[in-house]
C-alpha cells in the first residue's frame, strides 16, 4: 500500500509570492491534516479535511487555505508569502473511523522564502 | 485548552539500554487521546503509540510502552532494549477523544542511542 505522498518536496519562492502543496492520502483515507514545522513555533496544526470540508482549522491566518477533492487529495495554499512561512509542512491522512485513531504523515515538503 | 509539555530538549542511551522520555499535558477536557511519534532526520513522522483517556492499561506496542499517570497528568514513553535506529526526535501529543485529527503537539526530545 503505498503511503501519503507530497509534491513537490521542495520549494524556493519569494516574499509575496504565492505557493501551492499538494497532498495524496493513502487509499481509502478520507481525512487530511495539515502541519507546518519550524524551528520556532514547532510542529503547529493548521487545518483538516474530510470529505472536501474543513472540519478543523488551526490557529493561522487567512493567507493559509486548503481545500480537498473528491478523491480525498489534498492541496494548500500560502498567499502574498513571508519570510517566516519557510518551514517544513507536513501532511498526514487518516481513515477518521472511530476506531482508527493513528495519522499517517507524508515526507513533507521544505519550503524556503527568500 | 490543549497544551503539551516535554522539558527534555535532549537525551542519551547506550544501546540496549531502557530510557523514558517524559511528557505532560493541561486540558480541561475529560475525554482525549495521548501519542507518541518519532521523526528521524528524514522528517516523516511515524506513529508509535496511542493513549486514550479511558484506558485503564498503559498502551504498549512492541518496545514502547506509554506510561499513563492522569492524576499526575503524564504520558511518558519509555522504549525498552534501546537500538541505534531509535537515534531522532520524539514528539507527545494529544487530541480531543473524538477528535484525533487535530494534534497538538509538544517541542520533542531528540533520543540519541549510543554504541
Amino acid at each position: 500500500k503505498a503511503g501519503v505522498t507530497q509534491t513537490p518536496r521542495y520549494l524556493i519562492k519569494t516574499r509575496g509570492q504565492q505557493v501551492t502543496l499538494s497532498c495524496s492520502p493513502i487509499s481509502g483515507h478520507r481525512s487530511v491534516s495539515w502541519y507546518q514545522q519550524t524551528p520556532g513555533q514547532g510542529l503547529q496544526f493548521l487545518f483538516e479535511y474530510f470529505s472536501e470540508t474543513q472540519r478543523n482549522k488551526g490557529n493561522f491566518p487567512g493567507r493559509f487555505s486548503g481545500r480537498q477533492f473528491s478523491n480525498s487529495r489534498s492541496e494548500m495554499n500560502v498567499s502574498t508569502l513571508e519570510l517566516g512561512d519557510s518551514a517544513l509542512y507536513l501532511c498526514a491522512s487518516s481513515l477518521a473511523s472511530a476506531y482508527s485513531y493513528e495519522q499517517y504523515f507524508g515526507p513533507g515538503t521544505r519550503l524556503t522564502v527568500t | 485548552a490543549q497544551k503539551i509539555t516535554q522539558t527534555q530538549p535532549g537525551m542519551f542511551v547506550q544501546e540496549k539500554e531502557a530510557v523514558t522520555l517524559d511528557c505532560t499535558y493541561d486540558t480541561s477536557d475529560p475525554s482525549y487521546g495521548l501519542f507518541w511519534y518519532k521523526q528521524p532526520s528524514s522528517g516523516e513522522m511515524i506513529f508509535l503509540i496511542y493513549q486514550g483517556s479511558y484506558d485503564q492499561q498503559n498502551a504498549t506496542e512492541g518496545r514502547y510502552s506509554l506510561n499513563f499517570q492522569k492524576a499526575r497528568k503524564s504520558a511518558n514513553l519509555v522504549i525498552s532494549a534501546s537500538q541505534l535506529g531509535d537515534s531522532a526526535m520524539y514528539f507527545c501529543a494529544m487530541s480531543q477523544y473524538y477528535n484525533t485529527d487535530k494534534l497538538i503537539f509538544g517541542t520533542g526530545t531528540r533520543l540519541q542511542v549510543f554504541p
